[in-house]
């Protein structure tokens, strides 16, 4: 079973337009983190927000968390064609070590 | 390494043999994650590490399904009398083992079961 579900599914913009996307978990969480993936191979770390935070920002990236509601969101600002990709979000349910991940949202970046 | 790798990249196989699937961590990292991701779909836990040793391998899908590590190094995925449903993208991440550090992944071996 997948720990987290990301909404949307799929999320289609222009170039310049900000893209949100929602996180929700089932169980308590150390942390929580965002991937990216492209073409379908590896995934990189883009954010870790930790239970005790409830917003970070890493350049263009900002995540909230909201531990009571079980959900998280990542914003993208001033989206580029360069971050079409898949997101995910991730949790270690509590239990560290075995990170959990969500089926993702696709996000498809037009110019 | 300056990465993690995983080999082979590409793997196609006939139904009913056996694999074997190798990760390479980053050096010091004691965490090790094993992910299966069918085409288009979220990432499906494994197994994972910690040195040598397996805490968790609830996420295993059969008993066809093993994995080891050795030296708190490098690990091997193996899939015995594979099934077409093994097709997939088997992925391995590492890290440092601490609470509250982020995963880093390799590029994955496509497994075709023919």
């Amino acid at each position: 079973s997948q720990q987290g579900e990301e909404d949307p599914q799929a999320l289609s913009i222009q170039e310049g337009e900000n893209a949100t996307m929602n996180c929700s978990y089932k169980t308590s969480i150390n942390n929580l983190q965002w991937y990216r993936q492209n073409s379908g191979r590896g995934l990189v770390h883009l954010i870790l927000i930790r239970s005790n935070e409830r917003e970070k920002h890493s350049g263009r990236l900002r995540v909230t968390l909201d531990t009571s509601k079980k959900s998280s969101s990542l914003l993208i600002t001033a989206s580029r064609a360069a971050d079409t990709a898949s997101y995910f979000c991730a949790t270690d349910g509590g239990s560290w070590g075995k990170l959990q991940f969500g089926a993702g949202t696709q996000v498809v970046v037009t110019p | 390494g300056a990465g993690v790798s995983q080999s082979p990249s590409n793997k196609v196989t006939e139904k009913g043999k056996d694999v074997e699937l190798r990760c390479d961590p980053i050096s010091g990292h004691t965490a090790l994650y094993w992910y299966r991701q069918r085409l288009g779909q979220g990432l499906e836990f494994l197994i994972y590490f910690q040195g040598n040793s397996a805490p968790d391998k609830s996420g295993l899908p059969s008993d066809r399904f093993s994995a080891e590590r050795t030296g708190e190094s490098v690990s091997t995925l193996t899939i015995q009398r594979t099934q077409q449903e093994d097709s997939a993208v088997y992925l391995c991440a590492s890290s440092r083992g601490a609470l509250n550090t982020e995963a880093f992944f390799g590029q994955g071996t496509r497994l075709t079961v023919v």
